[in-house]
């Protein structure tokens, strides 16, 4: 297991031009979520799977973001025709999560480290 | 609008000295978790609480998950250098519901 994994760590691109990130979770993980942060403040919802259902998308989020799960492993991030607001840090994270949280079964998220995208 | 409000958002304090973080909702969470977060790193977890009025201890921090579970507090008792770093709570509303933070407490523990 070597944890949840993120690519590219850094992006840096113009303003306009579509990027795209990957996350890799741990693999026995039904969950997995998006977040944005800025430097300094609380990582922001941006959607969530189970499986390969995506669950809830932020209303916050402009249709320019999607997101995809396509066989419950691996999922992306796309955000088209960026802007320079998009640029922040874009947190993965996963879990295993069933029914309600008990001791044994806390729902713990893991994070990656991180995709880092500025835009110029 | 937070749904989940921390205070302080900035704390700066010498070692040895102790500290309390609040996490603070309107609403009913089934759990709470706290995280910590250093600088280019993602959040780790701490605890999570799950009964309203629980104290968890984990050597000098101590959580407190409020009884009407909208609140927690972390109290952190001697804070040492290694203790510097962003503290986030995060709750769970609802069994299946989704995971949602804090804006964060920042926490600088100067030697």
């Amino acid at each position: 297991d070597t944890g949840v994994s993120q690519n590219p760590r850094h992006k840096i691109t113009k303003r306009g031009q579509n990027v795209t990130f990957r996350c890799d979770p741990i693999s026995e993980h039904n969950r997995l979520y998006w977040y944005r942060q800025t430097l300094g403040q609380g990582p922001e919802f941006l959607t969530y799977f189970q499986n390969e259902a995506q669950l809830e998308k932020s209303r916050l989020l402009s249709d320019r973001f999607s997101a995809e799960r396509p066989k419950g492993s691996f999922s992306t991030l796309e955000i088209q025709r960026t802007e320079q607001g998009d640029s922040a840090m874009y947190l993965c994270a996963s879990s295993r999560r069933s029914g309600a949280p008990t001791v044994a079964n806390t729902g713990e998220l893991f994070f990656g480290e991180g995709s880092r995208l500025t835009v110029l | 609008t937070q749904l989940l409000e921390q205070s302080p958002q900035f704390l700066s304090i010498q070692e040895g000295e102790n500290l309390t973080v609040y996490c603070n909702s309107s609403s009913v969470f089934s759990s709470l978790q706290w995280y910590r977060q250093e600088p280019g790193e993602g959040p780790v977890l701490l605890v999570t609480v799950v009964t309203g009025g629980e104290v968890k201890k984990l050597k000098r921090l101590t959580f407190q998950f409020g009884d009407a579970r909208k609140d927690s507090s972390l109290h952190i008792t001697a804070a040492q250098p290694g203790d510097t770093g962003l503290y986030l709570c995060a709750g769970v509303k609802t069994s299946y519901d989704k995971v949602i933070f804090g804006p964060g407490t920042s926490l600088s523990v100067i030697p």
